[in-house]
């Protein structure tokens, strides 16, 4: 079975500032992806960020990065110039034959 | 970016009732809807895999009586939620993988907070 790790209940940010999200995940799997989703009050889910596990370049978009380890088996998120709008709770996510395994969340806070 | 309509948004009901909850695609078909379930501030958790045609498949734990998932269109995919009791309150979302797509392309419904009093 899949499990994905997120050890970051809740982080705060500055505004401006940059934050690390962590996550992990164990898979038996060499190709697949992995997500970044982002739930705000409205909890409507947004994806955030996508990354192919083959692809060895770390994926990018705009703000957000993630740092993709495959070794390690672990993928994190980075939020640059954080913005009062990015404050939201935050999964990691893999997925296989479809299905989306969730990590547990990490609730992010970004201070004026 | 396609769209998965999910209705209704918000549901109260009395215990004992059920209620239907729709998820739609509506600028794509998908042959594979899923069923998520979420407490709050808690992660969401996979409840059933819909295949457009055919019976679904339930994740371990989850009550198929309970739980009556119909996917009767390549559009279209129900949860009922029968004889509801206050422990069936939660939010529910469905996500989407359009037709032809691999691993990569989910979309998520805007999700169903059901209160059962």
């Amino acid at each position: 079975a899949q499990t994905v790790t997120q050890s970051q209940p809740e982080m705060s940010v500055q505004e401006a500032e940059t934050v690390t999200l962590s996550c992990t995940y164990d898979t038996s799997e060499s190709d697949y992806y992995l997500f970044w989703y982002k739930q705000p009050p409205s909890r409507q889910m947004i994806l955030v960020i996508r990354q192919e596990a083959y692809k060895q370049q770390n994926a990018t978009e705009n703000r957000f990065s993630v740092n993709f380890q495959k070794a390690a088996k672990s993928f994190s998120l980075k939020i640059s110039d954080s913005q009062l709008g990015d404050a939201a709770m935050y999964f990691c996510a893999y997925v296989t034959d479809y299905k989306l395994s969730f990590g547990a969340g990490t609730t992010v806070t970004v201070r004026a | 970016g396609a769209v998965v309509s999910q209705h209704p948004s918000r549901v109260i009901c009395k215990s004992g009732t059920s209620v239907k909850i729709e998820c739609r695609s509506l600028d794509f078909q998908a042959t594979t809807m899923f069923w998520y379930r979420q407490f709050p501030k808690k992660s969401l958790m996979l409840m059933a895999t819909s295949n457009e045609g055919s019976k679904a498949t339930y994740e371990q734990g989850v009550e198929k009586d309970k739980f009556l998932i119909n996917h009767a269109s390549l559009t279209l995919s129900t949860l009922t939620v029968t004889s509801a009791h206050p422990e069936d309150s939660s939010f529910y979302i469905c996500s989407a993988r359009p037709h032809g797509t691999g691993n990569e392309k989910l979309f998520f419904g805007s999700g169903t907070q059901l209160s059962v009093l």
